[in-house]
């Protein structure tokens, strides 16, 4: 039982690549996050999915895109990216209902240079 | 959408001292608030949550209380010891799905 596993761990790109962060978990949870971790700012709220089939913007979408591609996964695709987009990412999964703890995974740490 | 905002942003405090971290949100529709706890370089873990049909509730040394009038919810560490020095999180949800962090709290517990 790995959690939720994210890929990659680290990565460096430079302005204007594209890539996917990847997430899975096996905890079969309905509802996937993506964050990003700045200093001083926390966890941001990128884009959620509440369901298997849904997407829903969070706080900061710009930039961003997302898909749940099955209950299992869900991915983070930066389509040109900027140097504002260095940050720490995480993934996080909960189990369907209000008062249920969310699951992070390790993070992946991303450079734009 | 949700907005939670935390204080202080640091907390310095001596070991066996007390830690007292507030938040406070705007949404009176969020109805569970969990606070997680991350060690450098690490995923941030739940280590306490309350329901919003409760006003405290405590873990050992840790506790949480709601004031859902007031719309703030507080976390209390006592007896402080070193490996209580993180950050530490408070947030929100609303509508059983949107989960919304606040900024953080930096303890650093001073033996």
């Amino acid at each position: 039982n790995a959690g939720v596993t994210q890929t990659p761990k680290f990565q460096v790109l430079k302005t204007g690549q594209s890539m996917t962060l990847q997430c899975a978990q096996d905890m079969n949870h309905n509802s996937m996050y993506w964050y990003r971790q700045d200093p001083g700012m926390g966890l941001r709220l990128i884009y959620y999915s509440a369901s298997e089939g849904t997407t829903d913007k969070g706080e900061v979408p710009n930039g961003y895109n997302v898909s749940r591609l099955n209950k299992r996964e869900f991915s983070l695709r930066l389509e040109s990216a900027a140097p504002s987009q260095t940050s720490v990412y995480f993934c996080a999964s909960r189990r369907q209902g209000a008062a249920t703890e969310a699951f992070f995974g390790q993070g992946t740490r991303l450079t734009v240079v | 959408g949700e907005n939670v905002e935390q204080h202080p942003s640091t907390l310095s405090v001596q070991e066996g001292d007390s830690a007292v971290i507030k938040c406070t949100y705007s949404d009176s529709a969020s109805n569970y608030f969990p606070w997680y706890k991350q060690e450098l370089g690490k995923r941030p873990q739940l280590i306490i949550d309350i329901r919003s049909n409760v006003g405290e509730k405590k873990d050992q040394r840790i506790a949480v209380t709601l004031n859902k009038t007031a719309k703030h919810f507080s976390l209390h560490i006592t007896e402080t010891q070193p490996e209580d020095s993180a950050v530490y999180f408070c947030a929100a949800i609303k509508n059983d799905y949107k989960l919304s962090f606040g900024a953080g709290t930096t303890v650093t517990v001073r033996a």
